[in-house]
């Protein structure tokens, strides 16, 4: 079965830097895709990026980008820029293929973002 | 982009009673719809799939005659939590499958006190 982790349960970054939130995930599959959500206090769960195994390239939204390296099964998302509505909790998950392609969520990043 | 709603936001129910959640794709069509369950500063737990027409995959350990799930029509899954007790409070969230292209979609959650 597939697992995510992610090792950092909580970060701060100050406004206008830039911070790196890790994940590692467990896989036999050579075809997935990976995505990050983020859960602000909302907690209505919100897309950020997305990443297709079989891209190479790393996949990049505005602020948002990923460093995704297969070979050692990392997904991690880096936020330039950071500002005050970025503070929310960040969950990594891994998308199984076939069937009902359900998401595998990672235990989550609290992100804290000082003025 | 897609929405999903889920009714009622909050719920507060007695100790015994039963208690059923709406989550509806407003404008796209879901033949799959899964339920989660998040617990205060915890991750997304996928409790079961439910596929319109037939009957819900439940995922290990989730109780099937607790959480009865129905997916009548396309655009409408719901969660039945039976004979409901103090230890199933929490935060139900649903998420809709859209097919073409696909994405998953999340409902903004539904917040279970059981008194």
């Amino acid at each position: 079965a597939q697992t995510v982790t992610q090792s950092q349960p909580e970060m701060s970054v100050q406004e206008a830097e830039t911070v790196t939130l890790s994940c590692t995930y467990d896989t036999s599959e050579s075809d997935y895709y990976l995505f990050w959500y983020k859960q602000p206090p909302s907690r209505q769960m919100i897309l950020v990026i997305r990443q297709e195994a079989y891209k190479q390239q790393n996949a990049t939204e505005n602020r948002f980008s990923v460093n995704f390296q297969k070979a050692a099964k990392s997904f991690s998302l880096k936020i330039s820029d950071s500002q005050l509505g970025d503070a929310a909790m960040y969950f990594c998950a891994y998308r199984t293929q076939g069937g009902s392609e359900k998401l595998v969520f990672g235990k989550g990043t609290k992100l804290t973002v000082n003025p | 982009g897609a929405v999903v709603s889920q009714h009622p936001s909050w719920v507060i129910c007695k100790s015994g009673t039963s208690v059923k959640i709406e989550c509806r794709s407003l404008d796209f069509q879901a033949t799959t719809m899964f339920w989660y369950r998040q617990f205060p500063k915890q991750s997304l737990m996928l409790m079961a799939t439910s596929n319109e027409g037939s009957k819900a995959t439940y995922e290990q350990g989730v109780e099937k005659d607790k959480f009865l799930i129905n997916h009548a029509s396309l655009t409408l899954s719901t969660l039945t939590v039976t004979s409901a007790h103090p230890e199933d409070s929490s935060f139900y969230i649903c998420s809709a499958r859209r097919d073409v292209p696909y994405e998953q979609y999340f409902g903004p959650g539904t917040r279970l006190t059981v008194t």
